[in-house]
């Protein structure tokens, strides 16, 4: 996964505090996306950059906010974390047509 | 909205066992990728399948998309331990549209 780097790699939070995950590439992609992974339930979307300044809407982005302000950083927010949010957040690029993912943070809200 | 479906969810097979994974989209796709998990890793891209009716092999894995491009799979000839981890299909309705990805089947595989 060389070129998309994800900070933290682990965090505890308490319900209600805000934290910010950040994920960096140095491959000058276009696309990025932030996942989040909860056991069987796969990978769902949560926010999506097509490109610098500009952010959508995934499958699940309730209780998250981003932004892409800079093309190689795209930031993931939780405002106020909830205990549903416990999961492993992985960042991906496209590369090609193929995506590059991050190593991940598992991120536990209690 | 778009709905993509993997069976089986879990799957044991001794070593040197076929194995087969099963994708299903609630819509057409543009495209089918697929993805491999190891235990405690992330996704890495393994391939992407574009053609209805297309197939392709890679050493002892062959990916296949159905006529309807509804539909794709996934067939490992004789399993090896390094084979386990989690495969998942994603799809996109549109070209470059942000892929959703199935729930994916996890392979184990005892020597």
């Amino acid at each position: 996964n060389a070129g998309v780097t994800q900070t933290p790699k682990f965090r505890v939070l308490k319900t209600g505090q805000s934290m910010t995950l950040l994920c960096a590439q140095d491959m000058n992609h276009e696309y990025m996306y932030w996942y989040r992974q909860d056991p069987g339930m796969g990978l769902r979307l949560i926010h999506y950059s097509v490109g610098e300044g500009t952010t959508a809407k995934g499958e699940v982005p309730d209780g998250y906010n981003v932004s892409r302000l800079k093309k190689q950083n795209f930031l993931l927010g939780l405002e106020s974390a909830a205990p549903s949010q416990t999961s492993v957040y992985f960042c991906a690029c496209r590369v090609n047509y193929g995506y590059t993912f991050g190593s991940g943070t598992r991120l536990t809200v209690v | 909205g778009q709905q993509v479906m993997q069976i089986p969810q879990y799957q044991h097979v001794q070593e040197g066992e076929d194995f087969t994974t099963y994708c299903n989209s609630s819509t057409t796709l543009s495209n089918i990728q697929w993805y491999k998990q190891r235990p405690g890793g992330h996704p890495v891209f393994l391939i992407q399948l574009v053609k209805s009716g297309e197939v392709k092999k890679q050493k002892r894995l062959t990916f296949q998309f159905g006529e309807a491009k509804k539909n794709s799979s996934l067939h490992i000839t004789a399993t090896q331990t390094t084979d386990v981890g989690t495969y998942f299909c994603a799809g996109s309705q549109q070209a470059g549209t942000a892929l959703i990805f199935g729930k994916g089947t996890t392979l184990s595989v005892s020597s």
